[in-house]
């Protein structure tokens, strides 16, 4: 199998807080994860590749510092939306490949509302 | 640059119907993947085919089949007998078979909206 998981599924916090978002691949090792951003009723977007050791590649007009990326081992990315605001508010999915030219595999998402 | 267009937004059908949804796509590259998602109404995006540039075998998967034609860059997706449970929102995707880093970036299409009905 390809199983993606992702917590929380939902948070709620207050603007200004810094939200963390993991995403781990469960049953394979993930050399890339990718980070998106959906609004309701749209498709994904982009943000960001993250390779396991090394800085993450930004999509353009995506902040790196308001959206820090970790992948620190195969298995595991974090996504941490620092200082967030109401605008942050968003559906944030995260996809894992096992390596070069392989399928994305995705997590089931999280919620993010900012108060 | 690549573009996938999906230009049905939204298609309701009564269960049993059949229903094909449609994906053109754009790319310079000889050699690229075209994918398929399921986005049920939870969020999660289920996996649901993969192919390459090279195989246009059409592909069956119970009540699933895919059509790719490379002549007129499309790759429709048919539901036979669709069920109430199909009811989600069906993405398209292309990955250029690049050779840089793990995994690709996938081009999304804007989804199409298909609603079964009893």
């Amino acid at each position: 199998g390809a199983v993606v998981s992702q917590h929380p599924s939902r948070v709620i916090c207050k603007s200004g807080t810094s939200v963390k978002i993991e995403c781990r691949s469960l049953d394979f090792q993930a050399t890339t994860m990718f980070w998106y951003r959906q609004f309701p009723k749209q498709s994904l977007m982009l943000m960001a590749t993250s390779n396991e050791g090394s800085k993450a590649t930004y999509e353009q007009g995506v902040e790196k510092d308001k959206f820090l990326i970790n992948h620190a081992s195969l298995t595991l990315s974090t996504l941490t939306v620092t200082s967030a605001h109401p605008e942050d508010s968003s559906f944030y999915i995260c996809s894992a490949s096992r390596g070069l030219r392989e399928t994305q595999y995705f997590g089931p998402g999280t919620r993010l509302l900012v108060l | 640059a690549q573009k996938v267009t999906q230009a049905q937004t939204e298609i309701s059908v009564v269960e049993k119907e059949d229903v094909t949804l449609d994906c053109v796509y754009e790319t310079r590259d000889t050699t690229y993947y075209l994918f398929w998602y399921k986005q049920p109404p939870s969020g999660e995006l289920v996996f649901l085919i993969r192919r390459n540039s090279f195989d246009e075998q059409n592909e069956i998967s119970g009540r699933y089949s895919w059509n790719f034609q490379k002549s007129t860059s499309s790759f429709n997706f048919t539901i036979t007998a669709s069920q109430v449970v199909d009811s989600a929102v069906y993405f398209c995707a292309l990955s250029e078979a690049g050779l840089t880093g793990g995994g690709n970036k996938l081009t999304f299409g804007t989804g199409t909206q298909l609603k079964v009905e009893l």
